[in-house]
Formats: C-alpha cells, structure tokens, sequence
C-alpha cells in the first residue's frame, strides 16, 4: 500500500507569507494526526482528525495555523502569516485502528519548513 | 504534567558494546510508552510498546513505575542502529496523541 505522502517536503518562505502544507493519509485511514519538531526540541502534537472532524486541536499553537481534512481524506495544514518560529519539521501521521497510539501510526517523511 | 526527558542528545558506541538509551517520564496514573525510531533518510516509526514486553532489532525496554523510567536497551550494539530514537508517552484524558522526548541520536561506530 501507499505510505503517508507529504508535500512539499522543503518549503522556503519569508516572514508574512502565506504556506500550505498538505498531507495524503493512506487510503482508508480514519485518524490523521499532525505534529511538528522545532528546531532543537521535542516533537509536538498540533491535531487529531476522525475523517472530516477535529478531535483534538489542542496543540495548535495560534489561530495563524489552520488545518482542514476535505471529506476525511486528505489534510492541509495552513499558517497565515508565517512567522520564524514557524520553522520546523511538520510531520503527518495516519492510522486506521480505534487505539492508534496503541497500534502504532504511520508516519510521513515530514515537511522542512524555513521562514526567513 | 506530562512529560518525556531524554537526558541524552548524542551517544556514541562501539560496535558489539552494550547500549542504553535513558527515558524518564511524568505521568498521573498508568503510562503507555513507546520507542520510536528514525533511521537516516527514512521515516519515523515505531520500534516497540512497552505494553507487549516484545524485543524488536534486540532492543528491549522495561518499564519501571518506581523510577520513572522506560529505557532502551541492547546488549550488543550492530552499525545499523544507527538513528535517532524518541521515547514517547500517550497523552492523558483519553486523548490520543502523543507526548514525545527530544529525541537521542545514537551513533554505532566500527
């Protein structure tokens, strides 16, 4: 089967620009899930989707951030205006079963993201 | 709060040397533990699950409540170990995501 597809994978943006991140979840595969590392620290949760819906947005850290999953299959992650602290690695993760975290996700290889 | 504290960012190893790699959490209540791994150039996954007591790639992982620790271990190191490794811990409340540490990026040398 496909793996979880992630594009771009390096994105270059000045401070104030506008980017889309977007993430293709193996098909069939209810729960999405977004993350990003920073660039010497851990890895954070952004956002849980159940197909179409928000789950958990717990970790999103400001409403320059927007994510959306058209018709519960693939997923885009906005920032609207991009901001340095930005820069990172966001990655994607999808996982079919009712107990993912416990199952294990499957990762995307990340998008590098650098505002300057 | 929850947290995961990787005390090591780098180590470094012989090849054939035992290796261990620290884990130390904050939780309330019972935790669910996770090793994840990245290899170079690839995608970040899971090694093992402290709930199945499984040894993947030799490496094993015991979960100790009274020190607060779930650490990595093998006893003999191969060269394509190699990677950077996350100890992770699920969230609270039912949530499923994940709370991960920094990360410790294991070097097996010849």
């Amino acid at each position: 089967e496909a793996g979880v597809t992630q594009f771009p994978s390096h994105s270059v943006i000045e401070k104030g620009q506008t980017v889309t991140l977007r993430c293709d979840p193996i098909s069939g595969h209810d729960n999405l899930y977004w993350y990003r590392r920073v660039m010497g620290k851990e890895i954070k949760f952004l956002l849980h989707f159940v197909k179409e819906s928000k789950q958990d947005e717990s970790g999103m850290p400001n409403n320059r951030f927007l994510a959306e999953r058209t018709g519960g299959t693939y997923s885009t992650l906005k920032v609207q205006p991009a901001e340095l602290e930005d820069s990172g690695v966001y990655f994607c993760a999808s996982s079919q079963v009712t107990t993912p975290v416990l199952s294990g996700y499957t990762f995307g290889s990340g998008t590098r993201l650098t505002v300057v | 709060a929850q947290r995961v504290t990787q005390p090591e960012k780098l180590l470094s190893v012989f090849k054939g040397a035992p290796v261990e790699l620290k884990c130390n959490y904050s939780y309330s209540g019972s935790p669910e533990l996770f090793w994840y791994v990245q290899y170079s150039r690839q995608r970040l996954q899971l090694l093992l699950r402290h709930i199945s007591r499984e040894s993947i790639k030799g490496f094993t992982a015991d979960l100790n409540k009274g020190e607060t620790s779930f650490h990595l271990k093998k006893p003999f190191a191969q060269e394509e170990d190699s990677a950077m490794y996350y100890c992770a811990l699920k969230g609270q409340g039912g949530s499923e995501k994940l709370v991960f540490g920094k990360g410790t990026k294991l070097t097996v040398n010849p």
